[in-house]
């Protein structure tokens, strides 16, 4: 069964960090890139972050460049995100997602066809 | 960054309707369109990618259309578990973004 488990939210104080881990199964982990998308209570979807398969293309949302570093290790078949100088507007369900491309000699359509089932991060003093 | 916006934020119609979603982007984005189903307390769920392209296993009464900056998702007959929230997102720009998402509340 092809399967994202995320891991490492908690509460956390303002300025602190934090590192998330999605753990990957029933894939060739390797093969895919992938992504982290966040939802604020109540809130809508906001894409924030993704890496290629070799991890040499990344990209963050403006809102968390230069705070949080996405990363993978194909070996352990994991994504990671490390969150530094944590906001309280960063309390959120954090989801890692897999990115699908659909390719053709003109386009590469990009969506995200598996999704974990989150793990909560608070910031709060 | 392109905005998407989502009409209406939220609807309820009655088992059987045929219903329509809007999503306007705020550039052109070609067929970069995808839409998700998202229930409460529950992952996000892929329905169609490429504007109108239906993932494996998604009903076939879901259907998507549209290119440039205007689509639309379409239920041709609302069933009572299609009430949830949903939400386009383009992938035209590498800085994915997100519709503010539409609920659908089913009478």
């Amino acid at each position: 069964e092809v399967q994202l488990v995320e891991s490492g939210g908690g509460l956390v104080q303002p300025g602190g960090s934090l590192r998330l881990s999605c753990a990957a199964s029933g894939f060739t982990f390797s093969n895919y890139s992938m992504n982290w998308v966040r939802q604020a209570p109540g809130k809508g979807l906001e894409w924030v972050s993704y890496i290629s398969s070799s991890s040499t293309i990344i990209y963050y949302a403006d809102s968390v460049k230069g705070r949080f570093t996405i990363s993978r290790d194909n070996a352990k078949n994991s994504l990671y995100l490390q969150m530094n100088s944590l906001r309280a507007e960063d309390t959120a369900v954090y989801y890692c997602a897999r990115d699908r491309a659909v390719t053709g000699p003109d386009y590469y359509y990009f969506y995200m066809d598996v999704w974990g089932k989150g793990t909560t991060v608070t910031v709060s003093s | 960054d392109i905005q998407m916006t989502q009409s209406p934020s939220s609807l309820s119609a009655s088992v059987g309707d045929r219903v329509t979603i809007t999503c306007r982007a705020s550039q052109n984005i070609d067929n970069y369109l995808n839409w998700y189903q998202q229930k409460p307390g529950k992952a996000p769920k892929l329905l169609i990618y490429a504007a109108s392209s239906l993932q494996s296993g998604v009903p076939s009464r879901f259907s998507g259309s549209g290119s440039g900056t205007d689509f639309t998702l379409t239920f041709s007959s609302l069933q009572p578990e299609d009430s949830a929230t949903y939400y386009c997102q383009q992938t035209y720009s590498t800085l994915y973004t997100f519709g503010q998402g539409t609920k659908l509340e089913i009478k």
